[in-house]
């Protein structure tokens, strides 16, 4: 049990245009995922947290305006990288927190690339 | 913010040896999971170890929480072994996870 996918598993996009990233947790309802990037080896930093039915909260630096989420169900949290530049090219996992409070379940990442 | 700083960042091993990984962290804490993250990127969840000391085959954990560090140990490694170890812990009063600044372990044949 506890099982997050993620889609796409790898996407490439032309500099300027936008890319939709979705988390879902497949067998348990997660009120709360948060978003991760990681860079070529570097440490996961945290983005955003994501609730259900409410505006995201995002980590100091990351800009709300760029990476855009939306928790519309239990199930599915997305993240849009709108107008995307070659340095936001990256490694992005998600992950969903479970039914102990602190436990988290982590997807198995997107990588964007763009040209 | 806490810092979750890891140590050795590197480490290069032979096969069969053992190995202590350390994550320190600058304040309370109420959890703290270790992770393997494989080389294609996926977060492994090893232990879920919020004080005590856990273990699961060849890999053991301990965490003192009142010092603020946490031990990983890995015995007679392998090479699928081989990879970036986290661990993560959430600030107290939030389920948010900070990351430490990993240890990338390379098992040789």
């Amino acid at each position: 049990g506890a099982v997050v996918s993620q889609h796409p598993s790898r996407v490439i996009c032309k500099s300027g245009t936008s890319v939709k990233i979705e988390c879902r947790s497949l067998d348990f309802q997660a009120t709360t995922m948060f978003w991760y990037r990681q860079f070529p080896k570097q440490s996961l930093m945290l983005m955003a947290t994501s609730n259900e039915g409410s505006k995201a909260t995002y980590e100091q630096g990351v800009e709300k305006d760029k990476f855009l989420i939306n928790h519309a169900s239990l199930t599915l949290s997305t993240l849009t990288v709108t107008s995307a530049h070659p340095e936001d090219s990256s490694f992005y996992i998600c992950s969903a927190r479970g039914s102990r409070a602190y436990e988290q379940y982590f997807g198995p990442g997107t990588r964007l690339t763009v040209t | 913010g806490i810092q979750v700083e890891q140590s050795p960042p590197d480490l290069i091993l032979q096969e069969g040896a053992n190995s202590t990984l350390r994550c320190n962290f600058s304040d309370s804490v109420n959890n703290l999971q270790w992770f393997h993250q494989n080389p294609w990127g996926q977060l492994i969840n090893l232990f879920y170890i919020p004080s005590g000391t856990k273990q699961n085959g060849r890999l053991s954990a301990t965490t003192v929480a009142t010092e603020r560090y946490s031990l990983l140990y890995i015995s007679s490694s392998q090479t699928t072994d081989s990879g970036v170890y986290f661990c993560a812990v959430p600030p107290s009063g939030t389920y948010k996870y900070i990351f430490g600044t990993g240890t990338r372990l390379k098992v040789l044949a």
